[in-house]
């Protein structure tokens, strides 16, 4: 089945900090792949997604490559703020298979 | 605006009754979700539909019942057979196959 591991948390950095969330799945074919971002007392929120190889997603200076090669599709920043403190969910869904498959979440802190 | 509404945002419920969460969408997707979330956990699907009067239990079904009588709406009823009710309770939709799910802001029950 389809599974979704991604980085233990919590994650703190300081404001301005390079940021890199890993995740990695397991799926059978060519799975899109999402990062949602989760405010607290909030629903998720979609932050970016990638729907084939060697693609690239990106929003609010987030980005994600899918690497089908390493199965990853790990999230970057270049310079976290202090808003970007939440949780980011890796999340990936099979074409056919109506069902998200979710990690199982990564705290971010950052502090000024 | 479209989205996905969730009502109420807080409830409490006494042991051993039933609760309706009620969950709406405009967005005319044909696929909708209920998910659960519990404190620093990742989430976990309750039930989905693909499809008005059809559903599909996910991995916890157990203690949770839902209807999808029409195309915008999906309650999900929380019944006194669940043992640990009280969560963060999440409504999704998406529209076609391998695209993202939107969320709803979410329902936080208390049992009493």
């Amino acid at each position: 089945g389809n599974s979704v591991t991604q980085m233990e948390g919590p994650v703190t950095l300081s404001e301005e900090a390079f940021l890199t969330i890993n995740c990695t799945y397991t799926a059978t074919g060519y799975p899109s792949l999402f990062w949602y971002v989760q405010y607290p007392g909030e629903g998720l929120q979609l932050l970016l997604k990638a729907t084939k190889a060697d693609d690239k997603g990106s929003n609010k200076g987030f980005e994600a490559t899918y690497r089908k090669e390493t199965t990853s599709f790990h999230l970057e920043k270049g310079s976290v703020q202090v808003s970007d403190s939440a949780v980011y969910f890796c999340a990936l869904r099979n074409f056919g298979n109506e069902k998200l498959t979710f990690g199982t979440g990564t705290r971010l802190t950052i502090i000024p | 605006d479209g989205g996905i509404t969730q009502s109420p945002k807080y409830l409490f419920r006494k042991e051993g009754q039933n609760v309706t969460l009620s969950c709406e969408q405009n967005l005319n997707h044909d696929a909708m979700y209920w998910y659960r979330q519990d404190p620093g956990q990742g989430l976990r699907l309750i039930y989905y539909s693909q499809i008005v009067n059809d559903f599909q239990k996910g991995d916890i079904a157990e203690g949770y019942s839902v209807s999808r009588e029409k195309k915008e709406s999906f309650p999900l009823t929380v019944t006194s057979a669940q043992k640990n009710p009280t969560a963060f309770y999440l409504c999704a939709s998406s529209a076609t196959q391998g695209t993202e799910a939107f969320f709803g802001q979410g329902t936080r029950l208390t049992v009493v």
